[in-house]
C-alpha cells in the first residue's frame, strides 16, 4: 500500500522560499519506472501539476513555473523535495505529492494516490 | 484558465442521473484515452474515480462511469447519493508543453 505525506510550513513571507517535504511509503523511487509529483490547488481553484522526479533522477517541471521551481530526491529517506522560490500571495495552494501513472510511451494518464495536501499561505 | 471546459455547476435530486461534461481539443481529450476523473469533498484530497475514460479502480461504486465522443469526456452519477456532493475534476494527458490538464472543476449539489 503507497502512502504519502507532505510536510512543511503553513506560512511564508512573500520573496521567501518554500521547501516542502513528501514522505512516501509503499514503494522505491530506485525502483526503474517510478516517478513522483507536485500538485498544488489554490482555495477554490482547480490543481495544477508543477513538477515530477523519476527513478533516474530525470525532472519535469510545469512550464509556467519552471524558472522558480526545483525537485530533488533522497531515496534513502523515501523523501521528495520541493522549493519554489519567490513566493507570491498568488501562490497561496494546498500543496500535494502523489503517484504518476504513465502508459509504455511516457503519456501521463492520471496521478494515484495523493496525499493530504498541506496548506501554505504567503503572506507578510 | 483550463484548457479544459466543464460546467461549473450540475445539480439533481437523490435518485436521478447527472452528467458533467469535459471539453478539451484533439491534442488532448479527443486523441488519447487518458482521461480521468476525480471527486474531491471539502477539505479532503482528490479521488480518482474513473481512468483511462472509463474504467473504475478499485472501491469506486459503481454508480460512476466515464465515457468519450470525439473532444468530449463525460462522467455520469447514477442513483444520486448525498454523498455524490462535491467537487469533481476531469484531467487529460496533452501533447503540449503542459503534459498533463486538470479541468476547472464542476460543483455537484444533491438536492
Amino acid at each position: 500500500q503507497i502512502t504519502l505525506k507532505e510536510s512543511g510550513p503553513a506560512v511564508v513571507k512573500p520573496t521567501q522560499t518554500l521547501t516542502l517535504t513528501c514522505t512516501f511509503s509503499g514503494f522505491s523511487l530506485n525502483t526503474p519506472g517510478m516517478s513522483l509529483g507536485w500538485i498544488r490547488q489554490p482555495p477554490g481553484e482547480a490543481p495544477e501539476w508543477l513538477a515530477l522526479i523519476f527513478w533516474d533522477d530525470d525532472k519535469r517541471y510545469t512550464p509556467s513555473l519552471k524558472t522558480r521551481l526545483s525537485v530533488t530526491k533522497d531515496t534513502s529517506k523515501n523523501q521528495v523535495v520541493l522549493t519554489m522560490t519567490n513566493m507570491d500571495p498568488v501562490d497561496t495552494a494546498t500543496y500535494y505529492c502523489a503517484v504518476p501513472r504513465w502508459n509504455d510511451v511516457y503519456d501521463l494518464m492520471w496521478f494515484d494516490p495523493w496525499g493530504q495536501g498541506v496548506l501554505v499561505t504567503v503572506s507578510s | 484558465q483550463s484548457a479544459l471546459t466543464q460546467p461549473a455547476s450540475v445539480s439533481g435530486s437523490p435518485g436521478q442521473s447527472i452528467t458533467v461534461s469535459c471539453t478539451g481539443t484533439s491534442n488532448d481529450v479527443g486523441g488519447f484515452s487518458h482521461v480521468s476523473w476525480y471527486q474531491q469533498h471539502p477539505g479532503k484530497a482528490p479521488k480518482l474515480i474513473i481512468y483511462e475514460v472509463n474504467n473504475r479502480p478499485s472501491g469506486v461504486s459503481s454508480r460512476f462511469s466515464g465515457s468519450k465522443s470525439g473532444i468530449t469526456a463525460s462522467l455520469t452519477i447514477s442513483g444520486l447519493l448525498a454523498e455524490d456532493e462535491a467537487d469533481y475534476y476531469c484531467t487529460s494527458y496533452t501533447t503540449s508543453s503542459s503534459l498533463f490538464l486538470f479541468g476547472p472543476g464542476t460543483k455537484v449539489t444533491v438536492l
